[in-house]
C-alpha cells in the first residue's frame, strides 16, 4: 500500500464540484513536507496540477484548487469537465528511512 | 519549450541490464536535478532517482538501490539510468522528470512521455 491514502475513485456531473483527499502521517505532511498534486489523463505522462499545498503552475486553470488539514491535503475541482476525467496522484517527502519521495496511490476521477 | 525525450527502453531477460537515456532542450539542463519515476501497468507512480545538478549528489528508491545508477552528461543535456540485475517487478514505463531547484526540491515539473522497459525471458 501508499505511504499516502488516497479514494480509489470519486465521480461528478459537469459543472459540479469534486474535492479528493491525501492522508499522510507524521514523517511525511504530519512533519512539514509539502504536498504536490498531478494530473495523468488516460495514456499520457502526468502532469503538475499543484505544487506547495496551494500554488498553480502557468496554465493550470482556476478550477484547480489544493488545501491543507493538518496531516492531509485535498485537491477540489470546480465548474467539472469532461476534460478532467483522469487520474489524480498527490505527492510528498517522508523522512523515515533513508528519506524519499512518496506518491499517493492515485484517485480515478470519472465525470458522469 | 521545455521538453524532455527518453529513449532505451526495451525487453530484457531478468538478471539483465539495460540503459535508459533522458534528451533534454528548452532550458538549462546544467542548472536543474532530475528525477527517474516509473509506472508499472495499470499501476500508480513511484520515484526511482534523484541526482543534483552537478552530478555529485545521488539519490536512490529502496526498491532499486544498488542495481540502478543515475548518472548525467551536463555537454550534452543528457540524463541516465543504468539499471542492472532487473527483475520482473521492474517492469513500467520509466518517466524523466525535472526538478524545480538546482539541489532537491523534491517534486516534479517537467514530465518526458516516458520509455517502456518489460523484463520477461
Amino acid at each position: 500500500q501508499s505511504v499516502l491514502t488516497q479514494p480509489p475513485s470519486v465521480s461528478g456531473a459537469p459543472g459540479q464540484r469534486v474535492t479528493m483527499s491525501c492522508t499522510g502521517s507524521s514523517s511525511n505532511i504530519g512533519a512539514g513536507y509539502d504536498v504536490h498534486w498531478y494530473q495523468q489523463l488516460p495514456g499520457t505522462a502526468p502532469k503538475l496540477l499543484i505544487y506547495g499545498y496551494f500554488y498553480r503552475p502557468s496554465g493550470v486553470p482556476d478550477r484547480f484548487s489544493g488545501s491543507k488539514s493538518g496531516t492531509s491535503a485535498s485537491l477540489a475541482i470546480t465548474g467539472l469537465q469532461a476534460e478532467d476525467e483522469a487520474d489524480y496522484y498527490c505527492q510528498s517527502y517522508d523522512s523515515s528511512l533513508s528519506g524519499s519521495v512518496v506518491f499517493g496511490g492515485g484517485t480515478k476521477l470519472t465525470v458522469l | 519549450q521545455v521538453q524532455l525525450v527518453e529513449s532505451g527502453g526495451g525487453v530484457v531477460q531478468p538478471g539483465g541490464s539495460l540503459k535508459l537515456s533522458c534528451v533534454a532542450s528548452g532550458f538549462t539542463f546544467s542548472s536543474y536535478g532530475m528525477h527517474w519515476v516509473r509506472q508499472a501497468p495499470g499501476k500508480g507512480l513511484e520515484w526511482v532517482a534523484f541526482i543534483h545538478y552537478g552530478g555529485s549528489d545521488e539519490h536512490y528508491a529502496d526498491s532499486v538501490k544498488g542495481r540502478f545508477t543515475i548518472s548525467r552528461d551536463n555537454s550534452r543535456n543528457t540524463l541516465y539510468l543504468q539499471m542492472n540485475s532487473l527483475r520482473a517487478e521492474d517492469t513500467a514505463v520509466y518517466y524523466c522528470a525535472k526538478d524545480p531547484g538546482d539541489r532537491a526540491y523534491w517534486y516534479f515539473d517537467v514530465w518526458g512521455r516516458g520509455t517502456l522497459v518489460t523484463v520477461s525471458s
